[in-house]
């Protein structure tokens, strides 16, 4: 069955820049979603079609793809930004869709 | 306000029976791919199933092929998951979703 593969935690200081990847033999061919979720609550999108950010997501946001790895960049990341973020995208035949194993980020 | 409000997750002994409900509004319901997708405790997002704008097109992941159906109701605006031969391993919280759109999740307990 597909995979997504990503780091199982990213740490960084306020104001860095936060990068989290997301590796899949067919994200050349399918789009990558991204999910922010906090503790006890429900996923919110911040990037989807690789790159496009919803309305009400800060500008910090911001995706990216190449090849066979989708990145999410948090650019001057803040203390409210510590959560769990989940890439999501589908296989080939855009039938089967499978979330990453999760990031935890950890801003301090 | 757009809104997708879960129900029906219940406590279910290792082989039983639960249906799932998700009503939606403020959005066109009949317009929208619907997902079902769950979160053991402590543990990440797994996507289960979701079901194309008639409900023509099902698709599932391997582990609940056979044993659970999605279905909809566009007339109602409602999203459905029945959980048959419930193990568990089905124990999580239950997200009904679109892409951008997400419920607060209703719990489902698979245990005697």
């Amino acid at each position: 069955s597909y995979e997504l593969t990503q780091p199982p935690s990213v740490s960084v200081s306020p104001g860095q820049t936060a990068r989290i990847t997301c590796s899949g033999d067919a994200l050349p061919k399918q789009y990558a979603y991204w999910y922010q979720q906090k503790s006890g609550q429900a996923p919110v999108l911040v990037i989807y079609e690789d790159s496009k950010r919803p309305s009400g997501i800060p500008e910090r946001f911001s995706g990216s793809s190449s090849g066979t790895m989708a990145t999410l960049t948090i650019s001057g990341a803040q203390v409210e930004d510590e959560a769990d973020y989940y890439c999501y995208s589908t296989d080939y035949n855009g039938n089967h869709w499978v979330f990453g194993g999760g990031t935890k980020l950890t801003v301090l | 306000e757009v809104q997708l409000v879960e129900s029906g997750g219940d406590l279910v002994q290792p082989g039983g029976s639960l249906r799932l409900s998700c009503a939606a509004s403020g959005f066109t319901f009949s317009s929208y791919w619907m997902t079902w997708v769950r979160q053991a405790p402590g543990k990440g997002l797994e996507w289960v199933a979701n079901i194309n704008q008639d409900g023509s097109e099902k698709y599932y992941v391997d582990s609940v092929t056979g044993r659970f159906t999605i279905s909809r109701d566009n007339a109602k605006n409602s999203l459905y998951l029945q959980m048959n031969s419930l193990r568990a391993e089905d124990t999580a919280v239950y997200y009904c979703a679109t892409l951008s759109m997400w419920g607060q999740g209703t719990m489902v307990t698979v245990s005697s």
